[in-house]
C-alpha cells in the first residue's frame, strides 16, 4: 500500500516552454502532497506544500510563479515549471501523506531537462 | 539552524562489513529523525526512523543511534551486502513528517 506515482518519468523541453508533472497517491487519500528539487548527486529541497483545496505553501526563495501547483483533488497534484530554462533541469519528487505529520510516501520522481 | 549535517559523502564497504553513516543537527525542536534509502532514478523510501526519547532503534540489519546531548545521530547497517548499494539520507522534522530537512546523503558502495 501507499503507493505514489509520477508523470512522465522523465521530459525534455525546449526553453521557455512550459511543462507539467503529475503526482497521484494510487491507494489513499492524501491530505498533504509535498514537492522537492534534486540536483545531481544532492540532496532534496522542499520547494512547497500542498493541501487539497487550498493554495500551496512555497519555501523561501521558491518562485511561485515559475512553479505552479495545483492539488486539485484528495489524489491528484501538478506542478507545472512556466517558462522552463536550463537551469531548471533538475530531478522533480513529490511525496504525500494521508494524515498530519504522518509518513510522507514518495514517488519515483520526474526528470526534467531543459535545452 | 534548519541544516542537517551528514558525513560521509560517499563510502565503500565490503560485503559482509558494517556501514556507519553520521548526521548532526542544529535546531533542538526536530522531533523525528528518518533514514532514507534511494536508488538511481527512483525516489527516497522510507528506511528506519527514530524519536529524541529513544537512544536506540533497530530494524533487522539497520540500526540508528541517537544522542540527543550531541545532537547527532547514526545508521548503523549490519552485514552489508550488495543490494545495500545505494544514497542514504538522514532528515529530521518537527511535528512528525511535516517538514523534511534532509542531509546531504551518502553514496553507499558495498563491494562483493
Amino acid at each position: 500500500g501507499a503507493v505514489v506515482s509520477q508523470h512522465p518519468s522523465w521530459v525534455i523541453c525546449k526553453s521557455g516552454t512550459s511543462v507539467k508533472i503529475e503526482c497521484r497517491s494510487l491507494d489513499f487519500q492524501a491530505t498533504t502532497m509535498f514537492w522537492y528539487r534534486q540536483f545531481p548527486k544532492q540532496s532534496l529541497m522542499l520547494m512547497a506544500t500542498s493541501n487539497e483545496g487550498s493554495k500551496a505553501t512555497y519555501e523561501q526563495g521558491v518562485e511561485k510563479d515559475k512553479f505552479l501547483i495545483n492539488h486539485a483533488s484528495l489524489t491528484l497534484s501538478t506542478l507545472t515549471v512556466t517558462s522552463a530554462h536550463p537551469e531548471d533541469s533538475s530531478f522533480y519528487i513529490c511525496s504525500a501523506t494521508y494524515r498530519l505529520g504522518g509518513e510522507q510516501f514518495f514517488g519515483p520522481g520526474t526528470r526534467l531537462t531543459v535545452l | 539552524q534548519q541544516q542537517v549535517k551528514q558525513s560521509p559523502q560517499s563510502l565503500i564497504v565490503q560485503k559482509g562489513g558494517i556501514s556507519i553513516i553520521n548526521c548532526a543537527y542544529e535546531n533542538t525542536a526536530f522531533d523525528y529523525f528518518p533514514w532514507y534509502q534511494q536508488f538511481p532514478g527512483k525516489g527516497p523510501a522510507l528506511l528506519i526512523a527514530i524519536r529524541p526519547d529513544v537512544s536506540e532503534k533497530k530494524e533487522g540489519r539497520f540500526t540508528i543511534s541517537f544522542n540527543k546531548s550531541a545532537k547527532q545521530f547514526s545508521l548503523h547497517i549490519m552485514d552489508s551486502q550488495p543490494g545495500d548499494s545505494a544514497t542514504y539520507f538522514c532528515a529530521a522534522s518537527k511535528g512528525g513528517f511535516q517538514k523534511l530537512v534532509f542531509g546531504t546523503g551518502t553514496r553507499l558502495l558495498v563491494s562483493p
